[in-house]
């Protein structure tokens, strides 16, 4: 168990709508990270934030977006959804600073788009 | 840009027999971590094993050690005694150069499945 939380585990939905997908970093960890998963594109890094800051982003669709909030939870929208949009989306999170850098991932949240 | 290459996209091992993935990777800072994940069939992502690009000495963690070459610019995991359990994907990892105060997100190569045979 990484200590970090997510939810719904699995999520079915139909194109054209909207999804939010939930994590709790582990305890004390202010940065989070979310990465897409899919069979084409592998692990592609989405969005980052520090202590509630957005901090980097990759490869995020504008129909995508997150935020972070005060208790550190963060929370990533997908909207618009399309077929190409299902994978497997995973959070994970880190101090933050003076630590080797791994990321400690929860167990993602599988979305189907059909 | 940084890079990660794991050029073997499926493996076989026999059980208890040793196995080594490759990894190679591309970048221009000097100070750099790389890292192997495990994920298993159930999904979730493991975290394995870290390299610093100034460690000395080879990352140990149990049956899992990192060969560093720096010259080479590889950093090949390898598996001792492989066991039926270790059957999964495995990426690398690098860290991505610092930007904005930030330590920097992690880049994944494209994973390298192993299946154990009994």
């Amino acid at each position: 168990d990484s200590g970090v939380t997510q939810t719904p585990k699995h999520l079915i939905t139909a194109t054209g709508q909207r999804v939010t997908l939930r994590c709790s970093p582990r305890s004390g960890d202010l940065s989070v990270y979310w990465y897409q998963q899919s069979l084409d594109q592998g692990l592609q890094f989405l969005i980052q934030y520090y202590n509630g800051e957005e901090r980097a982003k990759g490869n995020i669709l504008e129909r995508f977006s997150a935020q972070q909030f005060p208790d550190l939870h963060s929370e990533l929208n997908l909207s618009s959804l399309e077929l190409g949009d299902s994978a497997l989306y995973f959070c994970a999170s880190r101090p933050g600073s003076g630590d080797t850098g791994e990321l400690f991932f929860g167990e993602g949240s599988r979305l189907t788009v059909l | 840009a940084q890079k990660i290459t794991q050029t073997q996209p499926g493996m076989f091992v026999q059980e208890k027999e040793a196995v080594t993935l490759d990894c190679t990777y591309d970048t221009s800072d000097q100070s750099y971590g790389l890292f192997w994940y495990k994920q298993p069939s159930s999904g979730e992502m493991i975290f394995l094993i870290y390299q610093g690009s100034y460690d000395e000495q080879n990352a140990t963690e149990g049956r899992y050690s990192l060969n560093f070459q720096k010259a080479r610019k590889s950093a090949n995991l390898v598996i001792s005694a492989s066991q039926l359990g270790d059957s999964a994907m495995y990426f690398c990892a690098m860290r991505e150069t610092n930007y904005g105060g930030s330590q920097g997100n992690l880049i994944f190569g494209k994973g390298t499945k192993l299946s154990v045979k009994p």
